[in-house]
């Protein structure tokens, strides 16, 4: 069974870069069938989807955060990351990394979430 | 964007009554070439990440129990939860994975009266 695991500073400085990986047991990232994502939620608040990546490095960010937001993959170890640069308080949430199926599925499998705090 | 609104924002059933949580996109999201609606829903509950329980509008996921049930198709959508227990507290919702950026509903909060 696939399992996901967020890691990374809870702790950024407001302007800084909020960097995150994600570590995927269980299975293998290189895989046609699935993307990865980073989705994020504000405390009390609703779901917001980052982006995806494929193992092969291809990308789609939310338009919304494009400017700010880079995506990654390693292979290698299994991993894949999200960084977010400029960061102000109101980046402030949980993030969480996801499955998500190309053939018709959405999020089946998501970590159990890391806060990350954006305050000096 | 497809902007997914749901409602009530919050609703209250005793154990045992009918559940029903309803889910309108702004376009729809019915791939005409397999008619399948690329709807989602989800449960989370308080310190856990979402846990995804229909896809494809009413596709029930492996190991989720048959009180609940999803229909809908094209913009509108409905997640029934026939028998409320105890543990279906939480905060419910959909999303569409029809287009990029995926969208969320801003979900419905599940209460016992």
């Amino acid at each position: 069974q696939v399992q996901l695991q967020e890691s990374g500073p809870g702790l950024v400085k407001p302007s800084q870069t909020l960097s995150l990986t994600c570590t995927v047991s269980g299975g293998s990232i290189i895989n046609d069938n699935y993307y990865w994502s980073w989705i994020r939620q504000h405390p009390g608040k609703g779901l917001e989807w980052i982006g995806y990546i494929y193992y092969s490095g291809s990308t789609y960010y939310n338009p919304s955060l494009k400017s700010r937001v880079s995506m990654s993959v390693d292979t290698s170890k299994n991993q894949f990351s999200l960084n977010l640069s400029s960061v102000t308080a109101a980046d402030t949430a949980v993030y969480y990394c996801a499955r998500g199926d190309s053939y018709g599925r959405p999020f089946d499998c998501w970590g159990q979430g890391t806060l990350v705090t954006v305050s000096s | 964007d497809i902007v997914m609104t749901q409602s009530p924002d919050s609703l209250a059933v005793s154990l045992g009554e009918r559940a029903t949580i309803n889910c309108k996109s702004s376009q729809s999201v019915l791939y005409s070439s397999n008619n399948k609606s690329y709807l989602g829903w989800y449960q989370q509950k308080p310190g856990q990440p979402p846990k995804l329980l229909i896809h494809w509008a009413s596709n029930r996921e492996s190991g989720v129990p048959d009180r609940f049930s999803g229909s809908g198709s094209g913009t509108d959508f409905t997640l029934t939860i026939s028998s409320l227990q105890a543990e279906d507290v939480a905060v419910y919702y959909c999303q569409q994975y029809y287009s990029t950026p995926r969208t969320f509903g801003q979900g419905t909060k599940l209460e016992i009266k």
